[in-house]
């Protein structure tokens, strides 16, 4: 199994531009789950899809990020326009099950950077 | 409240000795899981040890073992004969069961950074 496969690894972008951030799951993984990483905030969840259904938002920092999953093994998380505040790491995971013995498998991160 | 604190920023360890790791939560549920990940500087995320709430043992995986206090409601990794390669920010991390698919998410600790030194 490839992993949770991330793209692009790192993305630099001028301030107003469109990012869109790609995750693959692992196959079979019913969850999906984005966070950011920050040295201020840590780890936040964005957004998590069960089913490639949206379950949970509230993480979205606001209307600038939509993230979407079109199917089951593909989903996308979207900044528009980006602001250098943007600037994080970006993970996808997935878990197979909602069962808490599952853990996460994350995928590599998308360092993002805005200036 | 936060769900799961730890309360130590940074830690500082000799090369071969021990080193735990400290992390509490919080949580009315009574199926959980409690996970550690460590977090070297390339930037990956690498599991490393599960703890289930029902389990009567403490988890262990190689040097890892987890120290679980439920009543504490503590699970603090412990790392035995350090090595340089340890040298990374560590993440205690809770999985709350829920019957509905809302809920499901880590919570996550703000994370530990352990330095290994020579």
């Amino acid at each position: 199994d490839a992993g949770v496969i991330q793209s692009p690894r790192h993305e630099v972008t001028e301030m107003g531009q469109e990012v869109t951030l790609r995750c693959k799951p692992i196959s079979g993984h019913d969850y999906l789950f984005w966070y950011r990483q920050t040295m201020m905030r840590g780890l936040e969840l964005l957004i998590y899809f069960n089913n490639n259904v949206p379950i949970d938002d509230s993480g979205m920092p606001e209307d600038r990020f939509s993230a979407k999953m079109p199917n089951a093994s593909f989903s996308t998380l979207k900044i528009q326009p980006s602001e250098p505040r943007d600037s994080a790491v970006y993970f996808c995971a997935s878990s197979p099950t909602r069962r808490a013995n599952y853990g996460y498998t994350f995928g590599s991160g998308t360092r993002l950077t805005v200036v | 409240a936060q769900k799961i604190t730890q309360t130590q920023p940074g830690m500082f360890v000799q090369e071969k000795e021990a080193v735990t790791l400290d992390c509490t939560y919080d949580t009315s549920d009574q199926s959980y899981g409690l996970f550690w990940y460590k977090q070297p500087s390339s930037g990956e995320m690498i599991f490393l040890i599960y703890q289930g709430s029902y389990d009567e043992q403490n988890a262990t995986e190689g040097r890892y073992s987890l120290n679980f206090q439920k009543a504490r409601k503590s699970a603090n990794l412990v790392i035995s004969a350090s090595q340089l390669g340890d040298s990374a920010m560590y993440f205690c991390a809770m999985r709350e069961e829920k019957i509905q698919s809302t809920g499901n998410q880590f919570y996550f600790g703000t994370g530990t950074s352990l330095t290994v030194i020579p």
